[in-house]
């Protein structure tokens, strides 16, 4: 596609529920992050998939937290047992490759709420 | 670990004015590369513009400049005829060379320019 695309763009749940949520990459690029964006915050790291080795999972904050990459293209984001600070828009952003140097492409973002 | 200080949360400028973003940076690095990324309303982060820490020479690109002063650990960006569509979230980012390392965010300065 032409560019980072990520669905939903807007999920409102009960707090306890799972949500998942998706990131469509650019084609051809093999380096994939997560981030999670708080209101007033920056950027914060979550994980990163970068071709068939084995993800960094370090920035994942709780064990309710998990992120797959299938085939490596399209990568889905789970949050179990939902919590309300949970609350925030949670980016995708993918690079041609693991060298940070390059840019990163970001989606639209995935805008969550949790009652 | 590296840290990413923009203590700026909120800047106005006046339309066709200059305006500049303040950055610090904390690391032990000596190689890494700075970025600065927009996030206008409602709209997807794009890189604005990038400097390689071994180059001594400032980036630019058309109305947008940085001041790098490296032993300072400083990054400013400089928007130079502010335009109305110049208006978002500004990000400054740090990544050390070599190889995968995580990009650290800071928590952005949103900048608003007044017609």
């Amino acid at each position: 596609g032409a560019g980072v695309s990520q669905s939903p763009s807007n999920k409102v749940t009960e707090k306890g529920k799972d949500v998942e949520l998706r990131c469509d990459p650019i084609s051809g690029h093999t380096a994939l992050y997560w981030y999670r964006q708080s209101l007033g915050q920056g950027l914060e790291f979550l994980i990163y998939f970068q071709g068939n080795s084995a993800p960094d999972k370090s920035g994942l904050p709780s064990d309710r937290f998990s992120a797959e990459r299938t085939g490596g293209s399209v990568s889905t984001l789970t949050i179990q047992r939902t919590q309300q600070e949970d609350s925030a828009v949670y980016l995708c952003a993918t690079s041609k490759d693991r060298d940070l140097q390059n840019e990163q492409f970001f989606g639209p973002g995935t805008r969550l709420t949790v009652l | 670990a590296q840290t990413v200080t923009q203590s700026q949360p909120e800047m106005s400028v006046q339309e066709a004015e200059t305006v500049t973003l303040s950055c610090t940076y904390d690391t032990s690095e000596n190689n890494y590369y700075l970025f600065w990324y927009k996030q206008p309303p409602s709209r997807q982060m794009i890189l604005v513009i990038r400097q390689e820490a071994y180059k001594q020479q400032n980036a630019t690109e058309n109305r947008f400049s940085v001041n790098f002063q490296k032993a300072a650990k400083s990054f400013s960006l400089k928007i130079s005829d502010s335009q109305l569509g110049d208006t978002a979230m500004y990000f400054c980012a740090f990544t050390p060379s070599g190889g995968y390392q995580k990009v650290t965010f800071g928590t952005g300065t949103k900048l608003q320019v007044i017609p």
